[in-house]
C-alpha cells in the first residue's frame, strides 16, 4: 500500500540552528501534503497544507516565516523550522494521500520526526 | 468540519472486545468517518472508515448509527499491542482532505 516516510526520526540541535525535515512518498505522486505538530500529551495539530509546485497554505495562527515548507517535486516536501528555539521542541508528522485513489481513501501518515531543540 | 467526541480514555481487559465511541452529532451528509490510532512516538495509523454502513476489515469494525451522529469502533480481542490513543474523525471527502484532530481516547488494554 501507500507509504510516506520521514527523515530524519530524531534530531537534536542547538538553539537558533534551522532544521529541515523532508517527507516523502514512496509509491505515489503527491500533489499535496500536510504537516503536523503534536506537543508531548496533546493531539496532532495541523500546520499547513504543502502544494507542489506553489505556495503552502498555513493554519491561522502559524508562522510561515518560521516553519518554510517547500514541495518542489511530486513525491517530497520539506519543512524547516528556521532559528529555531526551545519551545519548537515537538513531534513533527506528515501526510499525503494518493490522489490517484478513490477520492474517501484515507490519509497515510509518516512516522515523524521528534525535535529537540536545546 | 463537524468535531466529534470521545471519552478521555478507556480500560478494556486483553482478549475482549474493546468498544470506543465518538459522538459527531452535527455530521453532514457528504462527510465519512475515519478512525486512526496513535501508538507512542509513531505516526497515525489508518483503522478503518465509513459513510454510513457498517464497516469491517481485518483490524477492527465500525458501527455507524442510523441517524450518523455517532459511531463505534470495534476492536474484538484487543491485545496488549492495540494500547494506543484512538482518534475519530469526520470528513468530507474532497482533494483538501486536511485532517483536524479531536483529543481522542487513550485505550489502555490490561493484561
Amino acid at each position: 500500500g501507500a507509504v510516506v516516510s520521514q527523515h530524519p526520526s530524531w534530531v537534536i540541535c542547538k538553539s537558533g540552528t534551522s532544521v529541515k525535515i523532508e517527507c516523502r512518498s514512496l509509491d505515489f505522486q503527491a500533489t499535496t501534503m500536510f504537516w503536523y505538530r503534536q506537543f508531548p500529551k496533546q493531539s496532532l495539530m495541523l500546520m499547513a497544507t504543502s502544494n507542489e509546485g506553489s505556495k503552502a497554505t498555513y493554519e491561522q495562527g502559524v508562522e510561515k516565516d518560521k516553519f518554510l515548507i517547500n514541495h518542489a517535486s511530486l513525491t517530497l516536501s520539506t519543512l524547516t523550522v528556521t532559528s529555531a528555539h526551545p519551545e519548537d521542541s515537538s513531534f513533527y508528522i506528515c501526510s499525503a494521500r494518493d490522489p490517484l485513489a478513490p477520492i474517501y481513501q484515507p490519509q497515510h501518515f509518516g512516522d515523524g520526526t521528534r525535535l529537540s531543540i536545546l | 468540519d463537524a468535531k466529534t467526541t470521545q471519552p478521555p480514555s478507556m480500560d478494556c481487559a486483553e482478549g475482549r472486545a474493546a468498544n470506543l465511541p465518538c459522538n459527531h452529532s452535527t455530521i453532514s451528509g457528504n462527510e465519512y468517518v475515519y478512525w486512526y490510532r496513535q501508538i507512542h512516538s509513531q505516526g497515525p495509523q489508518y483503522i478503518i472508515h465509513g459513510l454510513k454502513n457498517n464497516e469491517t476489515n481485518e483490524m477492527a469494525s465500525l458501527i455507524i448509527t442510523e441517524d450518523r451522529k455517532s459511531s463505534t469502533l470495534i476492536l474484538p480481542h484487543a491485545t496488549l499491542r492495540d494500547t494506543a490513543v484512538y482518534y475519530c474523525i469526520v470528513r468530507v471527502a474532497n482533494t483538501g482532505n486536511q485532517f483536524y484532530f479531536g483529543t481522542g481516547t487513550s485505550l489502555t488494554v490490561i493484561p
